[in-house]
């Protein structure tokens, strides 16, 4: 949906970098969330925020931070990349905690 | 978090046979079920839900049933099609957000 977008929608980088991915959403909805899709893991949590400056942790949180001063923007930051954190983001939002949309997805390769 | 078992990983079925996979919870007190559809490359959608005060709901070819006192719910889907061929999730909501089962990839041979 046009509503949801991520970006980058694919990044590389080197072990120790800081990474920050973008989720912007034009529906003012007030729920968004952050999950890591891994094979064999499925959609796991790392982070959501239910409204402007109110954010908490998910299932997977550690090494990552998130902000939420905007309702429309929800960025995850990655301070120092590891190898395990290679994977696909996906953010999420919806009016509440169900009916989630999610964007598209960043493929993250940390190398 | 809510824990959710979802079986089988994987499904292979001919085209115009039914897929049926399974998703069982802990918490007596959940009381919403999605599905989503995930097909390749592409980003998970919701394709159908339904709440506890229910006990099956149909959407054309798909539908979820949900048996409360066993704890489990269901997705079916009837006359199979290739463009059915994806990865499905389950979900339950846990706290403040939905907790997804690993996945099952289904595939729809001709």
């Amino acid at each position: 949906d046009a509503g949801i977008t991520q970006s980058p929608r694919y990044k590389i980088t080197e072990t120790g970098r800081q990474v920050t991915l973008m989720c912007h959403q034009t529906w003012s909805h007030s729920y968004m969330f952050w999950y890591r899709q891994d094979l064999g893991h499925g959609l796991r949590l790392i982070y959501y925020s239910a409204a402007a400056d109110i954010t908490d942790k998910g299932e997977v949180p550690d090494g990552y931070v998130v902000s939420r001063s905007k309702t429309e923007n929800f960025p995850l930051t990655l301070e120092s990349a590891t190898r395990s954190q290679t994977s696909v983001y996906f953010c999420a939002t919806g009016q509440g905690r169900e009916k989630l949309f999610f964007g598209s997805g960043t493929q993250l390769s940390v190398l | 978090g809510e824990n959710v078992e979802q079986h089988p990983s994987t499904l292979s079925v001919q085209e115009g046979d039914s897929a049926v996979i399974k998703c069982t919870y802990s918490d007596s007190a959940s009381n919403y079920f999605p599905w989503y559809k995930q097909e390749l490359g592409k980003r998970p959608q919701l394709i159908i839900d339904i709440r506890s005060n229910v006990g099956e709901k149909k959407d054309q070819r798909i539908a979820v049933t949900l048996n409360k006192t066993a704890k489990h719910f269901s997705l079916h889907i009837t006359e199979t099609q290739p463009e059915d061929s994806a990865v499905y999730f389950c979900a339950v909501v846990s706290g403040y957000a939905l907790n997804f089962g690993k996945g099952t990839s289904l595939l729809v041979t001709p």
